[in-house]
């Protein structure tokens, strides 16, 4: 079955370590997104990435980064985790096309929940 | 630009009764809307979604939402609750600045009573 895929589903980290959570989809979809969920909110935009391009929300802070090397990965890193940004980390896919914009759903993968100690 | 509010952080319904949670939107174009449902430890799955080809949609799981343009309304219902239903909802819009952008509402969460 078609999929978004995150590993690992659980994180540890500690304070300061930098820590990268992965992303991968078979669904062949050209926009990719991360979010960041802590308890009982709704999923908050860190960035997405629009086929190869790279879309950063305004107050996603510097300490977030994300990489996609090709059509089906996606990298979130975070370079000094802080006791904040402990979190369920989510992965989506779109597809985006003239014909259908804003159509289409977005497909989310498991999560990966980030405990920062 | 687009928003969505969603009323009722907390819904509680007994097993076998209607469930209704609410969803208001606000959009300056015609929107398209969603409803997500997220269980424990879980990614969003899509329930149903409007696209303006009928009013009524229907989604999985007996869910189904009536979109209201009178009203800016976009209310899920489901005849009768499961135990399974227990979750965390979401309603969601699309943005128009944006073609690949979703926006959430704050959610509400389901509990259901045996």
């Amino acid at each position: 079955d078609a999929m978004v895929i995150q590993n690992p589903r659980y994180q540890v980290t500690q304070f300061g370590k930098p820590v990268t959570l992965s992303c991968s989809q078979t669904l062949n979809h050209n926009v990719m997104y991360w979010y960041q969920q802590k308890s009982s909110q709704a999923p908050k935009l860190l960035f997405h990435y629009y086929d190869k391009d790279f879309n950063n929300e305004a107050d996603t802070p510097d300490n977030f980064q994300s990489r996609r090397p090709n059509t089906s990965f996606c990298f979130l890193d975070i370079r000094s985790p802080g006791l904040g940004d402990a979190a369920m980390y989510l992965c989506a896919t779109s597809r985006d096309t003239v014909d259908e914009r804003r159509q289409n759903e977005q497909f989310f993968g498991p999560g990966t929940r980030l405990t920062v100690l | 630009a687009q928003s969505v509010t969603q009323l009722g952080s907390h819904v509680s319904v007994s097993e076998g009764a209607l469930v209704l949670l609410r969803c208001n939107y606000s959009s300056s174009v015609p929107p398209y809307l969603f409803w997500y449902v997220q269980y424990p430890n879980q990614g969003l799955q899509l329930l149903l979604k409007y696209t303006s080809a009928a009013t009524l949609v229907k989604g999985i799981n007996g869910f189904e939402a009536e979109f209201k343009k009178s009203e800016t309304s976009f209310h899920l219902t489901k005849p009768s609750a499961h135990m399974s239903d227990a979750a965390e909802y979401f309603c969601a819009v699309t943005s128009y600045s944006s073609a690949s952008k979703i926006i959430f509402g704050s959610g509400t969460r389901l509990s259901i009573r045996p």
